[in-house]
């Protein structure tokens, strides 16, 4: 079975501040995950993913998500945020080992940056 | 290609009625999902196919609920005898594995969506 949780409800960042969004997983083998965002009446937008390699991935419009796997976290990180990227993000976890091709998701954290 | 295209944006329907919605999804990817989003959730998985074959559906998907994908391109999601707890936002996305400019195939299928239908039911 797999699993995410998005701690947070809603995170809330002064602009030129950095900013984290967390998520945990859970899987039997190993994840790929995956990070979205959704902005208002709007579809989600794929962010960046990890698979494999190196535990820091950096993804769209300046955004990078760090690969824990002692902690089964994949937290989002922006170095300086952005008052346009206020939005919903979403975390997903597909187990690569699990046969079905459908990612679980996160219920999402709506992320609110103060001018 | 501009990417996901889902069609109506916006429905609203008496309780009871039927309702179609329309996917078209990126030209070259051949795997195709359906999503049920509700405030405050993220999306519900509700069916998947791979090319013109319908392989997995969700629990959630009641027997009011059928999708088609029948020339492996364009997808349509029914709902029969709509009732007001299918108000929601439903999404559509598509995604395909491509090998990397090392030859390499990407497999973790990551997922492109449309804009999704919002629908109503009064």
């Amino acid at each position: 079975a797999q699993s995410v949780a998005q701690p947070e409800d809603q995170v809330n960042v002064a602009e030129g501040n950095p900013l984290t969004v967390k998520c945990t997983y859970s899987v039997s083998g190993n994840p790929y995950l995956f990070w979205y965002v959704q902005y208002p009446n709007r579809g989600l937008q794929f962010l960046l993913k990890y698979i494999t390699g190196d535990n820091l991935v950096k993804g769209s419009y300046g955004f990078e998500a760090e690969f824990n796997k002692s902690q089964t976290s994949f937290h989002l990180k922006k170095p300086s945020a952005l008052v346009s990227d206020s939005a919903l993000y979403f975390c997903a976890v597909r187990d690569e080992t699990g046969g079905s091709y459908i990612p679980t998701f996160g219920r999402g954290t709506s992320l609110i940056v103060h001018p | 290609d501009t990417g996901v295209s889902q069609d109506p944006r916006h429905k609203i329907t008496k309780r009871g009625q039927n309702v179609t919605f329309r996917c078209d999804p990126i030209s070259e990817h051949n795997r195709l999902y359906w999503y049920r989003q509700t405030l405050g959730q993220g999306p519900e998985f509700l069916t998947y196919f791979q090319n013109e074959a319908q392989l997995e559906k969700s629990r959630l998907l009641s027997d009011r609920f059928s999708a088609e994908r029948p020339k492996g391109s364009f997808s349509t999601l029914e709902i029969q005898r709509t009732e007001q707890g299918d108000s929601a936002m439903y999404l559509c996305a598509s995604s395909s594995s491509r090998p990397n400019p090392q030859g390499v195939t990407d497999h973790s299928y990551e997922q492109y969506f449309g804009p999704g239908t919002r629908l109503t039911v009064t």
